[in-house]
């Protein structure tokens, strides 16, 4: 497609529960990079992924978050045993390459735990 | 390690007065790129402007402008003659040509654009 796309626009979990969230880049763009803003100023960089490989994963909480990048399949981001800290928008952007590293970002999905 | 600074968290204005933000950043990197992004009430981020550090070629777009400048390490964000639609929280980013390029935002600015 011709913009990134990312669903749900909303998810609510209770505390404890799994959270799964996804990202369908732009066609063509071979790089994924998840965000997390936090009280709608501080961006937090995740990981990142050249096609289905991880490329960075140093900003990834080593506990209960986990993603993929699947071949013809959108990827994802999941959170298991959501905390209430977890609240926030997750953006998913993509890159055609990293020589320009233009970032186009989806719409995000807010996460809430309760 | 990279850091982004925006000092101004909000700026107020009249509709069209002209308004500055700024952003200054800091990498040991001698290769990397600067970004702005707008984020509109709606919450999306929409690209503005990127820029490699080799160029320092100031930038105009309709009523935006921006002015890089590596002595001061500043990458600021002019928009003249503002219009309520302007108003939206401003971001600044930086990525390096090395490592990870992932994006480091700033705080962000909040500009409001009274009618």
């Amino acid at each position: 497609g011709e913009e990134v796309a990312q669903t749900p626009k909303h998810l609510v979990r209770g505390e404890g529960q799994k959270a799964k969230l996804y990202c369908a880049p732009i066609k063509g763009h071979s790089y994924v990079f998840w965000y997390q803003q936090v009280l709608k100023n501080e961006f937090k960089f995740l990981i990142s992924f050249q096609n289905e490989n991880v490329f960075d994963e140093t900003g990834m909480p080593k506990e209960r978050f986990s993603a993929k990048c699947l071949p013809n399949s959108p990827c994802s981001l999941e959170i298991q045993a959501t905390k209430l800290e977890d609240s926030a928008v997750y953006f998913c952007a993509s890159s055609q390459s990293l020589l320009r590293n233009e970032q186009f970002f989806g719409p995000g999905t807010r996460l809430t735990v309760l | 390690a990279q850091k982004v600074t925006q000092a101004q968290t909000e700026i107020s204005v009249v509709e069209k007065e002209d308004v500055t933000l700024d952003c200054v950043y800091e990498t040991r990197d001698t290769t990397y790129y600067l970004f702005w992004y707008k984020q509109p009430p709606s919450g999306e981020l929409v690209f503005l402007i990127r820029r490699n550090s080799f160029d320092e070629q100031n930038e105009i777009s309709g009523r935006y402008s921006w002015n890089f400048q590596k002595s001061t390490s500043s990458f600021n964000f002019t928009i003249t003659a503002s219009q309520v639609v302007d108003s939206a929280v401003y971001f600044c980013a930086l990525s390096e040509d090395t490592g990870r390029r992932a994006l480091t935002f700033g705080s962000g600015t909040r500009l409001q654009v009274q009618p």
